[in-house]
């Protein structure tokens, strides 16, 4: 079974400050591992993914993540926040077959000037 | 190409009335997701087609609730004696086959849905 977990459901940071959102994930399998973000009344749009390979997971808006198998983390981090990056970002694991992705309860993130 | 679209994007009734919910999946995409949004609830998964069969319908709420897919392609979603609880926006992603489990699922814009 998998499963995950977003450590502090609302962030706030400064702009320019960095950011750094939390994921644990629990999976029986080697997990495949996602990061969402979601704008204001729009679906979610995939920012970077872990599936095989550099654990260091580069995406878009300057985000990145790494998958550190040890410690079951999957952290999201930008080294400078920007206004635009206020949304809600879901983490979400998936196991070895095709199926449902498990998400987080998500991280509101706000951003100050 | 074209993305995800779910129609309506808007949809108020009344408790008691059945409503349906429409995903158009990116062409080509043989898996079809649909998932639930409330307050409180966060993401739910409610059900996965894989083609036109569906493997896991387990996140299904109650027997009220009922999807298919055609030809496919298309997925309505319905939702038979709307009750307020089920008030939420309701979220639809597809995705290629092709390379399994590291396939990223492609969201829609979503359906609110509001049961007065």
């Amino acid at each position: 079974a998998q499963s995950v977990t977003q450590l502090g459901s609302h962030v706030s940071v400064s702009e320019g400050a960095l950011v750094l959102l939390r994921c644990n994930y629990s999976s029986s399998v080697p997990p495949y591992l996602f990061w969402y973000v979601q704008y204001p009344n729009q679906g979610l749009q995939l920012l970077l993914k872990y599936t095989t390979g550099a654990t260091l997971v580069k995406g878009i808006n300057g985000f990145e993540a790494e998958f550190k198998k040890s410690e079951t983390s999957f952290h999201l981090t930008k080294p400078s926040a920007h206004m635009s990056d206020a949304a809600e970002y879901f983490c979400a694991v998936r196991g070895s077959t095709l199926g449902r992705l498990y998400f987080g309860r998500g991280t509101q993130l706000t951003v100050w000037p | 190409g074209a993305g995800v679209s779910q129609s309506p994007s808007n949809k108020v009734t009344e408790k008691g009335k059945d409503v349906e919910l429409r995903c158009d999946p990116i062409s080509g995409h043989t898996a079809l997701y649909w998932y639930r949004q409330s307050l409180g609830q966060g993401l739910e998964f409610l059900i996965y087609f894989q083609g036109n069969s569906a493997p896991d319908k387990s996140g299904l709420p109650s027997d009220r609730f009922s999807a298919e897919r055609t030809g496919g392609s298309v997925s309505t979603l319905t939702i038979q004696r709307t009750q307020q609880e089920d008030s939420a926006v309701y979220l639809c992603a597809s995705s290629s086959v092709l390379r399994g489990a590291q396939e990223t699922q492609y969201f829609g814009p979503g359906t609110r849905l509001l049961v007065l």
